[in-house]
């Protein structure tokens, strides 16, 4: 079946250090959507990338659809203490939305 | 502009108790879904309708039940609550077909003793 994993799990960060998380299907998606949970909150839309090959920016915030288009990526350059959170990416298909595990950012200031 | 609306809160069952969560939307979005998030494994498709009189099932239906009389809301059963579905259980909607951004409720954490 389908499935969307998500590296790495956890990842610790000075603040002003650059932070990426990449998300692998198993199968080609029409889209990826990210998708961004403060800690204690539900999750927030982010972005939709549709293009293969496509990159979006959003601030200090860099997205990413692979070519084949079954991988992706956020990046976001010099992290502040705001960007704390989970981030997860989400590969919707024939109706369903299959979310990655997730990467918990933590930000040191 | 009340978005996606989910009740209770909090709830904390005795196993074998039954309850309905709710889920309301006043966005006139055709597709509703219910996920629900444990440590470490993400968000995962309890159950998802595309419009009223239609639902169907996602990565994890066994133990709930759905249904969807009217556009705005889609309530979740547990028939017999276990101790395995204590978790946090979010609520979302979409005014597309199934791709678009997602809406999400602000979540309801079941504790099932």
């Amino acid at each position: 079946g389908q499935q969307v994993m998500q590296i790495p799990q956890y990842q610790h960060v000075q603040e002003g250090e650059d932070f990426t998380t990449y998300c692998n299907s198993s199968t080609t998606l029409s889209n990826i959507q990210w998708y961004k949970q403060r800690p204690g909150g539900h999750p927030v839309f982010l972005i939709q990338l549709v293009k293969s090959g496509e990159v979006k920016k959003q601030k200090r915030l860099t997205f990413q659809f692979g070519e084949a288009k079954k991988n992706s990526s956020l990046h976001i350059t010099a992290t502040q203490t705001t960007d704390v959170g989970t981030y997860f990416c989400a590969g919707p298909r024939f109706n369903k939305f299959y979310f990655g595990s997730g990467t918990k950012l933590n930000v040191k200031p | 502009n009340a978005g996606v609306t989910q009740t209770p809160k909090f709830q904390v069952l005795k196993t074998g108790q039954s309850m309905t969560l709710q889920c309301a939307q006043d966005m006139n979005h055709e597709y509703m879904s219910w996920y629900r998030q444990d440590p470490g494994m993400g968000l995962r498709l309890i159950h998802y309708s595309v419009g009223a009189g239609i639902t169907d099932q996602g990565e994890v239906p066994n133990g709930y039940n759905v249904s969807r009389s009217t556009t705005e809301d889609f309530p979740l059963r547990l028939l017999s609550a276990a101790p395995s579905q204590t978790s946090v259980y979010f609520c979302a909607s979409n005014g597309g077909t199934g791709t678009g951004e997602l809406f999400f409720g602000e979540g309801s954490r079941l504790t099932v003793l």
